[in-house]
């Protein structure tokens, strides 16, 4: 069974610019969250896609943004790039299981490392 | 104060210890309970999944919970060199939170085991 998979691994970007993530979950999870991992502040919850919907948002700006196809894969989008939007980015997926309001595993993908210069 | 709090480390051991990992955490509300393990340049693997307090053992991991004390631990025994990892313990809320499969991480602890 394939596992989460990001594309790209590594992205190299300017101040100023945008870049979007990929992530395509395990196959039959529908629930995909994004979280960034830094040195200093360690791993963030963005936000969680579940049925092509936000569910949930952390704390960061408004330049963070995401959404879900109807295929469950979710793409992440950062707009006006900081230096300090350096960091390795999480995507994980969740099976949700129908009927029941109870949480499963979440299943990391190897991540995407952006460094913004 | 952090909802999570973890030693940091680093935490260095000789191959075939005990390893105790531990984190406190101040959120009544957190129902799930996670330890992840990463590997330099990798994504965090889950290595074990509880639900409220007691005990869940697989293989060399044992993972405890008291939600009374609001203190996780993680137990490897019989260490190995491919032990050497960063460990995160991880959390989450249930469906009434309003933020169910949102995790709420630890700083990590750095392991090395030495051979």
């Amino acid at each position: 069974k394939a596992g989460v998979t990001q594309t790209p691994r590594y992205l190299i970007k300017t101040r100023g610019q945008q870049v979007t993530l990929s992530c395509s979950p395990i196959s039959g999870h529908r629930s995909v969250s994004w979280y960034q991992q830094t040195p200093g502040q360690g791993l963030q919850f963005l936000f969680e896609y579940f049925s092509e919907t936000q569910r949930n948002k952390g704390n960061f700006p408004g330049r963070f943004s995401g959404r879900q196809f109807s295929n469950s894969r979710s793409e992440m989008n950062v707009s006006t790039l900081e230096l300090g939007d350096s960091a390795l980015y999480l995507c994980a997926s969740s099976l949700v299981l129908r009927g029941t309001r109870s949480n499963t595993e979440a299943f990391f993908g190897q991540g995407t490392r952006l460094t913004v210069v | 104060q952090k909802e999570v709090e973890q030693d940091p480390g680093p935490l260095s051991v000789p191959e075939g210890a005990i390893v105790s990992l531990n984190c406190t955490y101040s959120n009544s509300a957190f129902q799930y309970f996670m330890w992840y393990r990463q590997y330099s340049r990798k994504g965090p693997e889950l290595l074990m999944y509880t639900y409220s307090s007691g005990n869940k053992e697989d293989g060399r991991f044992t993972a405890q919970v008291d939600k009374s004390s609001k203190y996780i631990s993680l137990f490897i025994r019989d260490s190995q060199p491919s032990d050497s990892a960063t460990y995160l313990c991880a959390m989450s809320a249930g469906w009434s939170s309003g933020s169910a499969r949102q995790l709420t991480f630890g700083s990590g602890t750095q392991l090395t085991v030495l051979p």
